[in-house]
């Protein structure tokens, strides 16, 4: 079946530490896209890419950074500058604008 | 910038009542999409509306897009303790081309008691 796969399902990060979080979809679509979910709060778009090796920033990218080399993979990577990265992240991807695909998120905790 | 919101945010109902959680924009909407997330899960795709004024309904789920396009509901008949979840409205983000951008109400956290 297609869809989207994120690992891994939790991650604990150190201080200081980068860590990357791993998106790939195999349902062929062109348009990726990271979010932010806070306890009791709505998603918040990290970044997002239309077309292989181009992407833009959303409204909290500060902290984070990607890439998209390969039609089938998003990852994000969070920096030591993102001061407060506990949250449950979120990779979705569409076609022709129609509602997005999600992937089942990653849980990142910082220790 | 453009906002979405949602109200309430936490909805207690006894199974078999009724449920309806309301969207509002601060910007004219091209379409507005539903989304159902259950608790651990993520969020899955219930609908996408696109009509000023349209109707659409999936079972005991009746979604309603308004005539101005600015505003929605979802409303669900006789709830049962697998619509526990939290629901979101989405909407294209305003201004130019919105490359399938989406922003996201907070949420309106249902809990059913049996």
């Amino acid at each position: 079946d297609g869809g989207i796969t994120q690992s891994p399902k939790y991650l604990f990060r150190k201080e200081g530490q980068n860590v990357t979080l791993s998106c790939e979809q195999n349902l062929n679509h062109d348009a990726m896209y990271w979010y932010r979910q806070d306890p009791g709060q709505g998603l918040r778009l990290i970044y997002y890419s239309q077309i292989v090796n181009d992407f833009q920033k959303g409204d909290i990218a500060e902290g984070y950074s990607v890439s998209r080399e390969k039609k089938e993979s998003f990852p994000l990577t969070v920096t030591s500058a993102q001061k407060n990265p506990t949250a449950f992240y979120l990779c979705a991807s569409t076609q022709a604008n129609y509602g997005y695909t999600f992937g089942s998120g990653t849980r990142l905790t910082v220790v | 910038g453009q906002q979405v919101m949602q109200i309430p945010q936490y909805q207690h109902v006894q199974e078999g009542e009724d449920f309806t959680t309301y969207c509002n924009s601060s910007t004219t909407l091209s379409n507005i999409q539903w989304y159902k997330q259950r608790p651990g899960g993520h969020p899955v795709f219930l609908i996408q509306l696109v009509k000023s004024g349209e109707v659409k309904k999936q079972k005991r789920l009746t979604f309603q897009f308004g005539e101005a396009k600015k505003n929605s509901s979802l409303h669900i008949t006789a709830t049962q303790t697998t619509d526990v979840g939290t629901y979101f409205c989405a909407g294209p983000y305003a201004g130019g081309t919105s490359y399938g951008k989406l922003t996201f109400g907070q949420g309106t956290i249902l809990t059913v008691h049996p």
